[in-house]
């Protein structure tokens, strides 16, 4: 079956630290892979998405890199900011069908 | 453009009682799907509609539901209603014709919490 496994949190890190958050997957076929982030009292926002192996996602600094032999799809930041506080989310989609898995979600902590 | 809107964003219900929770999609969207979310289990997906069909389901009881109208619109009903359902509901509007071009837009959510 499809699955997300994430780094369990919290995470704290100092203002313009680097940011990792691991992500493995499995799935029985050729999944597209994203990263959700959801600040406190809102819905999620796609922060990034990767489609197919060695594709790069990124957006707002945030980068990820899909790939295959590991099953992973860790997210990285080279130096994050006290906004960037929320809650992260990866998932997985089968192509063609519109059903996401998601990770439990890591909660990352910036302290200015 | 509006986003995902969701009604109403609290409810406070009793064990046995039913619950009818309302998305309205971004114009445009044909796809909703709805997710539930717990701290014990995170974010577990619910159904998706299509055009008013529903298209995937997850592995929830028969007590919960959902519907879709003619102009996307969704409801999401849970009958007798059990204390393990306390959660928040999320929302999720797509295009819904091509994963990879169309990620999910969540609603901000509407918290449940049965006693």
């Amino acid at each position: 079956g499809n699955s997300v496994t994430q780094m369990e949190g919290p995470v704290t890190l100092s203002e313009e630290a680097f940011l990792t958050i691991n992500c493995t997957y499995t799935a029985t076929g050729y999944p597209s892979l994203f990263w959700y982030v959801q600040y406190p009292g809102e819905g999620l926002q796609l922060l990034l998405k990767a489609t197919k192996a060695d594709d790069k996602g990124s957006n707002k600094g945030f980068e990820a890199t899909y790939r295959k032999e590991t099953t992973s799809f860790h997210l990285e930041k080279g130096s994050v900011q006290v906004s960037d506080s929320a809650v992260y989310f990866c998932a997985l989609s089968e192509n063609n069908f519109n059903k996401f898995y998601f990770g439990s979600g890591t909660k990352l902590n910036v302290k200015p | 453009k509006a986003g995902v809107t969701q009604t109403p964003r609290y409810l406070i219900k009793t064990r046995g009682q039913q619950v009818t929770l309302s998305c309205s999609p971004i114009s445009g969207h044909r796809s909703v799907s709805w997710y539930q979310q717990t701290p014990g289990q995170g974010l577990q997906f619910l159904f998706e509609y299509f055009s008013e069909t529903q298209r995937n389901k997850g592995n929830f009881p028969g007590r919960f539901s959902g519907r879709q109208f003619s102009n996307s619109r969704s409801e999401m009903n849970v009958s007798t209603l059990e204390l393990g359902d306390s959660a928040l509901y999320l929302c999720a509007s797509s295009t819904g014709t091509a994963i990879y071009n169309s990620p999910l837009h969540f609603g901000n959510g509407t918290r449940l919490t049965v006693t």
